[in-house]
C-alpha cells in the first residue's frame, strides 16, 4: 500500500478562489481525519469521518470549509471563497478501528492564499 | 476537559546531550498516550506509544500517571533526531476515536 495520498501536493492560489485538497485513505481504513497545521496553531483537526459519514465538524473554522467522503476511499477538503489566512499545510490521515488509534498520515498539501 | 500541553516550542541541544521533551495531560480516565514525530519534508508518523513500551530510536516515553506527564527522553542526542514532535493523546476505543493533540515542540540538535 502507498499510503495515504494527497493531491496536490502544492497549490497556489488568490484569495477568492475555490480550492479542493484530495485524500485517499489506506485502503480498508474505516476512519479518516483533516488536519490544519500552521506555525502560530500547531495541529488543529478540522474533521473526522467514520465509515464515510462526518462525526464530528467542530474544527471547521467557518462556512467557507466543506468536506465530504461520498466513498471509502476518497475525500476532499474545499475552501471556498479562500482568503490569505488559510495557508496552511492540510493532512489528511486514516486509521482502523482496533489497531490502537494510531493514523496513518499523509504527505499533506501546502496551501498558499496571494 | 482534556488537553495535552507540551510546554516547550522549540528545544535545542547539543549532538551527544540528553534531550527531554515534556509533555502534560489533562484527562478524566484512562487515556492512550502517543509520540508522533515530523521529521523535515517527511510525513508526521508515530514514534511511540506508552502502552507498547518500546523504545523507539532511542527514545522511550513513561506515562506517570500522578504527575499526568508522558516525557518524551533520548539519553544521546544524535543530528537526525531534529524534528517536530507532537505528543498526543485518545480515551479508549470504544469512545471519542480522535486524538487530542499537543502544540507540538521542534527539536533541534546542534552539532
Amino acid at each position: 500500500d502507498a499510503g495515504v495520498i494527497q493531491s496536490p501536493r502544492h497549490e497556489v492560489t488568490e484569495m477568492g478562489q475555490e480550492v479542493t485538497l484530495r485524500c485517499k485513505p489506506i485502503s480498508g481504513h474505516d476512519y479518516l481525519f483533516w488536519y490544519r497545521q500552521t506555525m502560530m496553531r500547531g495541529l488543529e483537526l478540522l474533521i473526522y469521518f467514520n465509515n464515510n459519514v462526518p462525526i464530528d465538524d467542530s474544527g471547521m473554522p467557518e462556512d467557507r470549509f466543506s468536506a465530504k467522503m461520498p466513498n471509502a476511499s476518497f475525500s476532499t477538503l474545499k475552501i471556498q471563497p479562500s482568503e490569505p489566512r488559510d495557508s496552511a499545510v492540510y493532512f489528511c490521515a486514516s486509521s482502523l478501528q482496533g489497531t490502537g488509534n494510531e493514523q496513518f498520515f499523509g504527505p499533506g498539501t501546502r496551501l498558499t492564499v496571494l | 476537559a482534556q488537553r495535552v500541553t507540551q510546554p516547550e516550542k522549540l528545544l535545542s541541544v547539543f549532538k551527544g546531550a540528553p534531550v527531554e521533551l515534556k509533555c502534560n495531560y489533562s484527562y478524566s480516565g484512562s487515556p492512550e498516550l502517543f509520540w508522533y514525530v515530523q521529521y523535515s519534508r517527511q510525513r508526521l508518523q508515530l514514534l511511540l506509544r506508552h502502552i507498547s513500551r518500546e523504545s523507539i530510536k532511542g527514545f522511550t516515553a513513561d506515562l506517570n500517571k500522578g504527575e499526568t506527564s508522558f516525557h518524551l527522553k533520548k539519553p544521546f542526542a544524535q543530528e537526525e533526531d531534529s524534528a517536530m514532535y507532537y505528543c498526543a493523546l485518545s480515551g479508549p476505543e470504544d469512545s471519542n476515536y480522535q486524538l487530542i493533540w499537543g502544540a507540538g515542540t521542534k527539536l533541534i540538535i546542534k552539532p
